[in-house]
Order: structure tokens, then sequence, then C-alpha cells
């Protein structure tokens, strides 16, 4: 099983639409979870951490489940300028361990 | 948003060659990485280095890898001896203490190994 599991998409969606990506993680010690924006051909940038009690900002909320192993991000109001690949990422195999784990990402398309 | 400079944004290599990747660091930011990803697949990492020495590393960084701070500011990492499986994009990233989730990345480099 792959440490962190995405859907790859791509998710092709209108402006204005509500969006979900799901993400499976499979070491059940992990602590920290995120979500990061990569762009075409650009570095990846944290978009937020997933808190257990589920988060928001904007019109992006996170949620954790950790009976399930899994994390998810809500996109409301979908933007053109949302288009990117969205990475979900935890840390490492090992608690404490400060490296993270990415996922292969999810690639969301917003169409005019 | 804090920055991270990376050089050089682009480099063509003979395979065996050596080759330097370097990074420079923001002021209060403790923790280094180094990540790379090969085009089409996810981020993977590859080394981390705190206090002047590597505080953990992946199965990918083997001997024909090496990091370090020469001079206590710019932040390196070297392979030895090229292969072509190494043609990928490297992403230095770092870290405040305390916050090892929040990575700043550097705009990467991207090497290709013909």
């Amino acid at each position: 099983r792959k440490e962190v599991e995405q859907d790859p998409g791509p998710f092709n969606v209108p402006e204005g639409a509500t969006v979900a990506f799901n993400c499976t993680y499979s070491n059940s010690a992990s602590q920290s979870f995120f979500w990061y924006r990569q762009d075409c051909r650009k570095e990846p940038k944290l978009l937020m951490s997933v808190y257990s009690s589920g988060n928001e900002d904007g019109r992006f909320t996170a949620q954790l489940n950790r009976a399930s192993q899994y994390i998810s991000l809500l996109i409301r109001d979908s933007k053109l300028s949302d288009s990117a690949t969205y990475l979900c990422v935890v840390n490492g195999k090992d608690t404490g361990r400060r490296a993270l784990t990415f996922g292969s990402g999810t690639r969301l398309q917003v169409q005019p | 948003e804090p920055e991270v400079t990376q050089t050089p944004s682009h480099q063509v290599t003979q395979m065996g060659q050596e080759v330097i990747l370097r990074c420079v660091p923001i002021s209060n930011h403790l923790y280094f990485y180094w990540y790379r990803q090969i085009l089409g697949q996810k981020v993977e990492f590859l080394v981390s280095f705190y206090n002047n020495e590597i505080s953990e590393k992946s199965e990918i960084f083997d001997d024909q890898f090496s990091v370090e701070r020469p001079d206590g500011s710019n932040f390196t990492l070297k392979i030895r001896s090229t292969k072509l499986e190494d043609s990928a994009m490297y992403f230095c990233a770092m870290t405040l203490a305390g916050r090892t989730g929040e990575l700043f990345f550097g705009e990467g480099s991207r090497l290709t190994v013909l």
C-alpha cells in the first residue's frame, strides 16, 4: 500500500463549482497532515494544515478522519486560478520524523 | 512570503559528471531539506540537514549524494557521478523550528543528465 494515496484526476469542473479531493495514508502513527498546491512546473506551496477538528480557510475546508486514515480537501466556488495539482502530505514513517511524504497529487482544471 | 533561492535553474550534464546544486537559506530557518521530483512523478524526500549535519535521509540518498553548508550560508547538494535516472527537478526547502510541516520551497533546479 502506498504511504499516501490520491486519485490523480484530472477533475474538470466549471467555475463556481464545489469540488472535493480525498487522500488516504497508510501509517496510523502519522501526526501531521497538510495540503500543498503545485502549479505546473513550479515548486509546491503550502495551502493549509489539516487539524483533527477540521479547519477552514476562506473557500477551502480540510478534514481529517483518523479512524479511516483519510484526509479531504473541499474547494467551494472554484476559480480559474484554483487550477493546479493538490498534494496531500503527511509526516513520515516514524513518529517524530521531520521529513514529509507527498502524495502524487490530484490535478484540478477549472474551466470557464 | 519568504524566498528560497536556488542555483542553477537548469543544468545539463553528461552521465558520470559531478553536479553541485546550491540553495541560499532564509535567515531564522533552521532545517534544510532536499527533495526531488522526476517529471510526472511525486515529490520525493532525499535528505534533511540540521545543525550542520544530516538528520535524516531516504533510500534514494545513496553514496553518490552528499550535502553540506561549506561557508555557513549556502546549502549544497552534490551528486558525484550522475546517472540518467538522476534527471529530475531538485527542490531545496526550509522550515522554522517547531513548524516542520511548513516547508518553504525554492523554485527548483532542473537537472538533465545525457
